[in-house]
């Protein structure tokens, strides 16, 4: 079955390094996420992409977070200089079609530990 | 603030137990509920989209319903095996704009022989 890829499952990273966390959604789905889940909190959005622009993003997503498509397969999301408060599971999801009846697919996730 | 509720916080039962919880959500601006089962080390599992009020799915032991005028679904498992445990996550979709989910804090099931 078609799945989401993500790379790196774990990064340590120092603070104020840049991060780039990667993504292969499933071939033909059109929209493209990235959430994150803090240690004991909810999981929270943090932007869908469509036709190569942001649709959505929430105000977590700041001017430290970008994201690409680089190449029509990877998806990607950067972090230009990491803190410590950007500690989270990482987690890139992608749907075929926009409509509110169809299913999200995520990926395993990128655990991501800022020191 | 959207609050999507999730409870029990955390479940333990015995293999062979039927057992249920609840997401709750403000029942305005509703266009779909997704639930999600995620077992550590592994991606999120979907299990259901649902979009009806009334609407009832079914995938194996596990099954779910659904009210947008009070604003809940449930989540049944029959004949719970090891194997279900994992955490259950609902998330709403309340844009209807195909752009995010607003997920609950998730119940984490515990099933023991």
């Amino acid at each position: 079955e078609p799945e989401v890829t993500q790379t790196p499952s774990h990064q340590v990273t120092q603070m104020g390094q840049e991060v780039i966390l990667r993504c292969v959604p499933i071939s033909n789905h059109l929209y493209f996420y990235w959430y994150r889940q803090i240690l004991g909190q909810k999981v929270e959005f943090l932007v869908s992409f469509y036709n190569n622009e942001i649709s959505e993003k929430s105000e977590i997503f700041d001017d430290q977070f970008s994201v690409e498509r680089p190449d029509g397969s990877n998806f990607t999301l950067k972090i230009r200089s990491t803190k410590l408060e950007d500690s989270a599971m990482y987690f890139c999801a992608s749907r075929t079609l926009g409509f509110s009846g169809n299913t999200i697919y995520f990926g395993e996730g990128s655990w991501l530990t800022v020191v | 603030i959207l609050n999507v509720e999730q409870s029990p916080q955390s479940l333990h039962v015995q293999e062979g137990d039927s057992t249920n919880f609840t997401c709750s959500f403000p029942s305005s601006n509703f266009y779909a509920l997704h639930w999600y089962r995620w077992e550590t080390a592994k991606s999120p599992e979907a299990l259901f989209v649902m979009t009806l009020n009334g609407d009832e799915k079914k995938k194996g032991r596990i099954s779910a319903t659904l009210n947008t005028k009070e604003g809940y679904s449930y989540l049944y498992i029959k004949g719970s095996q090891p194997e279900d445990s994992a955490t259950y996550l609902c998330a709403l979709d309340n844009t209807g704009t195909a752009s995010k989910l607003t997920f609950g804090t998730g119940t984490r099931l515990q099933v023991t022989l």
